[in-house]
């Protein structure tokens, strides 16, 4: 199947400072990708979609100043956490699209803010 | 709106027995997947059924499409302790536009050895 990294695998940071998460697709070209957030024993909660070259597009309820997202070329997105503090402390996957509506997920980064 | 309702949450079994999660939508799709977590780890894509009343098998997972294309099953034969994790069904959806992929609330499958 297709591959997905995610960098870094886990975070920890300052309450009030910022954290780039990188999604990169390594043997497809991803038009679309995804980033979810999980919590624990929870299921996925889509946060936005990230079209390479546009804008991304974000969900219900989500702040797009607070989860900057780039898509910046065909194999990598990325996910700014801004000004992050404690509630936004959770597991963040990122996914890519296939040409055949299939989702590959990456191994997710686990972000703590203290 | 729309929903992928996934039953059961938990399910406990000893290992050997079988185990089936139960995946409903409330529009048609046009197709579904299946994802499993592991504990730690991230959802990994098992197999997407296209077709009406498609049945997928692989080793001892039986994946099953609705004839109306609004639910699904996934089916594990005598389950092995490799087999915990979390099961996710999934169904792409256009929403403002966009496709996306709806997730079920998933079933957390633990297995006593």
């Amino acid at each position: 199947g297709a591959v997905v990294s995610q960098h870094p695998s886990w975070v920890i940071c300052k309450s009030g400072t910022s954290v780039k998460i990188e999604c990169r697709s390594l043997d497809f070209q991803a038009t679309t990708m995804f980033w979810y957030r999980q919590f624990p024993k929870q299921s996925l909660m889509l946060m936005a979609t990230s079209n390479e070259g546009s804008k991304a597009t974000y969900e219900q309820g989500v702040e797009k100043d607070k989860f900057l997202i780039n898509h910046a070329s065909l194999t990598l997105s990325t996910l700014t956490v801004t000004s992050a503090h404690p509630e936004d402390s959770s597991f963040y996957i990122c996914s890519g699209l296939t040409s055949t509506d299939t989702q590959y997920f990456g191994p997710g980064t686990r972000l703590t803010v203290l | 709106g729309q929903q992928v309702m996934q039953i059961p949450q938990y399910q406990h079994v000893q290992e050997g027995e079988d185990f089936t999660t139960y995946c409903n939508s409330s529009t048609t799709l046009s197709n579904i997947q299946w994802y499993k977590q592991r504990p730690g780890g991230h959802p990994v894509f098992l197999i997407q059924l296209v077709k009406s009343g498609e049945v997928k098998k692989q080793k001892r997972l039986t994946f099953q499409f609705g004839e109306a294309k609004k639910n699904s099953s996934l089916h594990i034969t005598a389950t092995q302790t490799t087999d915990v994790g979390t099961y996710f069904c999934a169904g792409p959806r256009m929403i403002q536009g966009a496709q996306k992929l709806v997730f079920g609330q998933g079933t957390r499958l633990t297995i006593n050895p």
